[in-house]
């Protein structure tokens, strides 16, 4: 069971937005930054979003990221096929000095 | 371009210790930190270890302390990690990812392919 609670599952038509939550204590997401990663099928991970809402290059703008308290979204606009993938926040926990993901989110574009 | 090559995975016995190992181009490797990442077959990611760009701070998950160990040469560019005392739940693809500084935090802007060790009799 992670530490930062994800949804499992998020699924909406091609073109839409999606968002998936990330949700965890003051000891991670609270007094941290928060990354996001994309991990397409049969691939390692890509980092989409880090420190909470900045994008590297060759992100496109149709993904963002938000943190508020103890939880972070991730924003997906324009849905498209190809964003059919396993989403992932990630950040520090303090208490535990070490690091934590969530368990994971599949977006499904219908 | 940013290369991350492990290495020293496969089948291994229980109680086992292989070295895994990440050679790294395309970055100065001696100015930032480095992570091991795990994935078991058909679960979420895992953190497992993390060691500053010096190698003098290392940090490890609960479910590896005092199994696993963390170091790197950066003479050679290379990261490893040394494991022991493997167990079935040990059983993994096992990234090496480059942090975004010289401290370590679960941040992370490029992965390797990945090297899948199996622990089993």
């Amino acid at each position: 069971q992670s530490v930062l609670t994800q949804p499992p599952s998020v699924s909406a038509a091609p073109g839409q937005k999606v968002t998936i939550s990330c949700s965890g204590s003051s000891s991670n997401i609270g007094n941290n930054y928060v990354s996001w990663y994309q991990q397409l099928p049969g691939t390692a991970p890509k980092l989409l979003i880090y420190d909470n809402d900045k994008r590297p290059s060759g992100i496109p703008d149709r993904f963002s990221g938000s943190k508020s308290g103890t939880s972070a979204t991730l924003g997906i606009t324009g849905l498209q096929t190809g964003d059919e993938a396993d989403y992932y926040c990630g950040t520090w926990d303090s208490s535990l000095s070490a690091g934590i993901f969530g368990g994971g989110t599949k977006l499904t574009v219908l | 371009e940013v290369q991350l090559l492990e290495s020293g995975g496969g089948l291994v016995q229980p109680g086992g210790s292989p070295r895994l190992s990440c050679a790294a181009s395309g970055f100065t490797f001696s100015s930032y930190a480095m992570n091991w990442v795990r994935q078991a077959p058909g679960k979420g990611l895992e953190w497992v270890s993390g060691i500053s760009s010096s190698g003098g701070s290392t940090f490890y998950a609960d479910s590896v302390k005092g199994r696993f160990t963390i170091s790197r040469d950066n003479s050679k560019n290379t990261v490893y990690l040394q494991m022991n005392s493997l167990r079935a739940e040990d059983t993994a693809i096992y990234y090496c990812a480059k942090g975004f500084k010289g401290s370590v935090t679960t941040k992370s802007d490029y992965w390797g392919q990945g090297t899948l060790v199996t622990v089993s009799s």
